[in-house]
This record gives structure tokens, C-alpha cells and sequence, in this order.
């Protein structure tokens, strides 16, 4: 079974800091995309990174898939109470039709 | 509306019970999923469909089964509920061609079993 693990598991910091949260795994992925989800809601995808060493940028968000594609970090800039919510990282493995998903970090940003 | 829908959005039910929860969709997707959220365990898959006559376990389907009754609709049914699976059930729908596997969630189902 693959393992996607994310660190850290809680996060909690003041409005305005800078974070980061990453995902990693002993396994390779095709690709790899960062899910979004608040509370009474399913996970909402933010992003897919295929390439090794690929970054992409949403707004104050910056999301770096690892160069031997086995890991992938994500990071906020002037952090705002609306990024508020579980980050869900999941790995998709070449002719896989599945979705593996990372243990998942909580993020609250205290305003 | 929204293109996932879930229903029933909680249910408590006891041992023993039969259970079934339902999963529509309107994105016109074929491929559908059931997965269960806990708590520091992420989304672990149930079931997957790819069309209404292929259905395949998924990495923790022992206790599920499923049943894909039209290409927009997928349901889960729990045929004797045990107190462990208390979780936060979401049904995903995800277009079968030339992407890189995106996948819509609904708004999930609060199971408790007592």
C-alpha cells in the first residue's frame, strides 16, 4: 500500500505568517494534486503538479512537486483566515486509476 | 444545484442495521468512487466504478457493498453496520478521458453507527 504522509498533522498561526505543509512518500507519482476542504463540505482540488520539479503558483499559494516526484510541498504567503481548512495531498501512480490521499494537515489561521 | 448530491447528509443507525447511502451526479462523469474520511487517516478508497457493469474493491471494501444503478447514480450499502464504521462517507465522480483524474466530491454523509 502506498503512504502518503503530510506534516505537520495541525497548524495553527497568526494572520499575515508565512507557512508551509508537505507531502511525502517512499513511492513515485505520475502526478500529484493539493484538495482544500472546509467543514460540511467534500475536498475541492486547488491544484495538479505532473511534472518533476514543477511549481505553480494560485494567488498566495505556491505548490512544488519534488524533482524524483515522490514528494510535493505547498506554501502560503501572508496567511488569511479564509485559508482556514484541512489540506488533503493525494498521488496518482502511472496507469493507476486511483487516488492515493495524504493523512492530511488542519490549518487554522487566527485572525 | 450542486453536481454531487448525497443523501441522507447524517444518519445514526444501531449494530446490526442495514444501511444504504446514495450518490447522484450531473457532471455526465462515468467513473464514480466511495470513500471514507477519518480522522489522521485521510481518504481511504471503498469502491470505484468505471461504467454501470464494471465495479471494483477499492483498498478497504470488507463490509461495503455498492451497486451502480445508472451512470449517475452510485450507492454504498453497509448490509450489517458495526460500530467502526462511524466515519464521513463521500461519494467522487471524475471524467474517464484525458485528464489528470480531478475528481468532484459531494458533500459527504455523517454515519455514526452506536
Amino acid at each position: 500500500t502506498q503512504l502518503l504522509e503530510q506534516s505537520p498533522q495541525f497548524l495553527s498561526i497568526q494572520e499575515g505568517e508565512n507557512l508551509t505543509v508537505y507531502c511525502n512518500s517512499s513511492s513515485v507519482f505520475s502526478s500529484l494534486q493539493w484538495y482544500r476542504q472546509e467543514p460540511g463540505e467534500g475536498p475541492v482540488l486547488l491544484v495538479t503538479v505532473v511534472t518533476g520539479g514543477e511549481v505553480k503558483k494560485l494567488k498566495r499559494l505556491t505548490f512544488q512537486f519534488g524533482d524524483a516526484r515522490k514528494d510535493s510541498s505547498l506554501h502560503i504567503t501572508a496567511a488569511q483566515p479564509g485559508d482556514t481548512g484541512l489540506y488533503l495531498c493525494a498521488g496518482v501512480s502511472l496507469g493507476n486509476e486511483k487516488l492515493t490521499f495524504g493523512t492530511g494537515t488542519r490549518l487554522t489561521i487566527i485572525p | 444545484d450542486a453536481d454531487v448530491t448525497q443523501t441522507p447528509r447524517n444518519r445514526i443507525t444501531k449494530t446490526g442495521k442495514r444501511i444504504m447511502l446514495e450518490c447522484s451526479q450531473t457532471k455526465g462523469h462515468d467513473r464514480m468512487y466511495w470513500y471514507r474520511q477519518d480522522p489522521g487517516l485521510g481518504l481511504r478508497l471503498i469502491y470505484y466504478s468505471f461504467d454501470v457493469k464494471d465495479i471494483n474493491k477499492g483498498e478497504i471494501s470488507d463490509g461495503y457493498s455498492v451497486s451502480r444503478q445508472a451512470q449517475a447514480k452510485f450507492s454504498l450499502s453497509l448490509e450489517s453496520a458495526i460500530p467502526n464504521q462511524t466515519a464521513l462517507y463521500f461519494c467522487a465522480t471524475r471524467y474517464g478521458w484525458g485528464s489528470y483524474n480531478e475528481q468532484f466530491f459531494g458533500p459527504g454523509t455523517r454515519l455514526t453507527v452506536l
